[in-house]
């Protein structure tokens, strides 16, 4: 059972352009939802997070943007940079339950 | 300040063989992560530490895994017998506290069971 899902294992974007990364996930109990980049040959690091009490948090080029209702969560990344290639993972928990769930991964290539 | 290290990065067995990995935290870092991430996945927790008690192994297959962090700092994970389907990256994670997004991950071990 797949509680945080990624449909698009990769993504490919002009530099220059936004890039719009999608999660959605299944868990009502979730409440904070985070984003890992992750280079190869390295481990996950932490990006950019979101409390389920707001519905946007901006942190200089990357926005997370929460849409309770719906149950989805994306990431925007404006203007994309050649460095911004990486796999971005969407990870969530619950208040008072530190385990992270994390979704499968977006391979985000940004073309110069 | 040196990150999460991890030892070896690599490693090749055959099936049934004992196998372990090596984990030293951030310094001062309390809380302690394993997880595995199998092929095109994310990373899943094994288990969690704080300090040298294990809060969370309720992901950990116990009759072939076993780790240990004795005196809350360092800590190996063990697999014991391999099994083909244990191939995967092994990643530890440490944080300063329990809350999320605070998790420091080191760069993985690559386990190939053949």
């Amino acid at each position: 059972d797949q509680q945080v899902k990624q449909n698009s294992p990769s993504l490919s974007v002009q530099e220059g352009r936004i890039s719009i990364l999608n999660c959605d996930y299944t868990n009502s109990m979730f409440d904070y939802f985070l984003w890992y980049k992750k280079y190869p040959a390295e481990g996950p690091t932490f990006l950019i997070s979101i409390s389920s009490i707001k519905d946007k948090n901006e942190d200089g080029r990357f926005t997370v943007f929460l849409n309770k209702s719906a149950k989805h969560l994306s990431l925007h990344i404006v203007p994309s940079q050649p460095g911004d290639s990486a796999v971005y993972f969407c990870a969530a928990s619950n208040f008072g339950n530190e385990k992270l769930t994390f979704g499968t991964g977006t391979r985000l290539t940004i073309i110069p | 300040e040196a990150g999460v290290v991890q030892s070896p990065r690599y490693k090749i067995i055959e099936k049934k063989q004992p196998v372990a990995f090596w984990c030293n935290p951030i310094s001062g870092h309390n809380t302690l992560y394993w997880y595995r991430q199998n092929l095109g996945q994310g990373p899943e927790l094994l288990i969690r530490y704080e300090n040298e008690e294990a809060v969370d192994d309720s992901q950990l297959p116990k009759d072939r895994f076993s780790a240990e962090r004795l005196k809350g700092v360092d800590s190996t994970l063990k697999i014991q017998p391999a099994e083909l389907g244990d191939s995967a990256v092994y990643l530890c994670a440490s944080s300063p506290t329990s809350r999320p997004g605070t998790q420091f991950f080191g760069p993985g071990t690559r386990l190939t069971v053949l």
